[in-house]
């Protein structure tokens, strides 16, 4: 079945550090969505990528998508306590569905 | 404009239990989804609506959840009878299309004792 996993599973990280995390799905998506939950709430929508080879930046975040639009990523530059949560892809491969990937939990050390 | 919500916050039953939980998505948004959260794992797809019609069930674990969406407005997801390992948080999340953000309601904490 569909798969989307993301590296790392954890990351702790010193505040000021830079810090990726990968997406790879076992199938082609139309598009790929990030979202953030932080700690005790609920996902919330970062950004949306819809090309393939697609680059985009908010602030100190750059997100991109893969050119088999199979794998992205999402780096955030000079951490801040405030990026603290877990970080999450999705996306739909067919009309229906939509996975999210397995998240990555971001801890930043003040 | 309000967001979604959902009803109960919290919910405590013990095995074999009924519960229905509840949610009411961004007012024009066709697309409904319900999704459930273990143990701070992966968010596992559980099914989706598009209006009153479901679109895919397939993340549905088994026949004891069922999911309406009556009218195409709110939806209920009832899970009977509960088992231990449907403790999680259940999110719903609605949005205007499938190709577009989704937007996520704060989530039903489920515990079966």
């Amino acid at each position: 079945g569909q798969q989307v996993m993301q590296i790392p599973q954890y990351q702790h990280v010193q505040e000021g550090e830079d810090f990726t995390t990968y997406c790879n799905s076992s199938t082609t998506l139309s598009n790929i969505q990030w979202y953030k939950q932080r700690p005790g709430g609920h996902p919330v929508f970062l950004i949306q990528l819809v090309k393939s080879g697609e680059v985009k930046k908010q602030k100190r975040l750059t997100f991109q998508f893969g050119e088999a639009k199979k794998n992205s990523s999402l780096h955030i530059t000079a951490t801040q306590t405030t990026d603290v949560g877990t970080y999450f892809c999705a996306g739909p491969p067919s009309p229906g569905q939509f996975y999210f990937g397995t998240g990555t939990s971001l801890t930043v050390i003040p | 404009e309000a967001g979604v919500t959902q009803f109960p916050s919290h919910s405590v039953i013990e095995k074999g239990q009924t519960v229905t939980l509840r949610c009411d998505p961004i007012s024009g948004h066709d697309n409904l989804y319900w999704y459930r959260r273990v143990m701070g794992k992966e968010i596992k797809f559980l099914l989706h609506f598009v209006k009153e019609s479901k679109q895919d069930e397939s993340g549905m674990p088994n026949n004891r959840f069922l999911a309406e969406r009556t009218g195409g407005t709110y939806s209920t997801l009832k899970v009977q009878p509960a088992e231990l390992e449907d403790s999680g948080v259940y999110f719903c999340a609605s949005s205007q299309d499938r190709l577009h953000e989704q937007f996520f309601g704060p989530g039903t904490r489920l515990t079966v004792l």
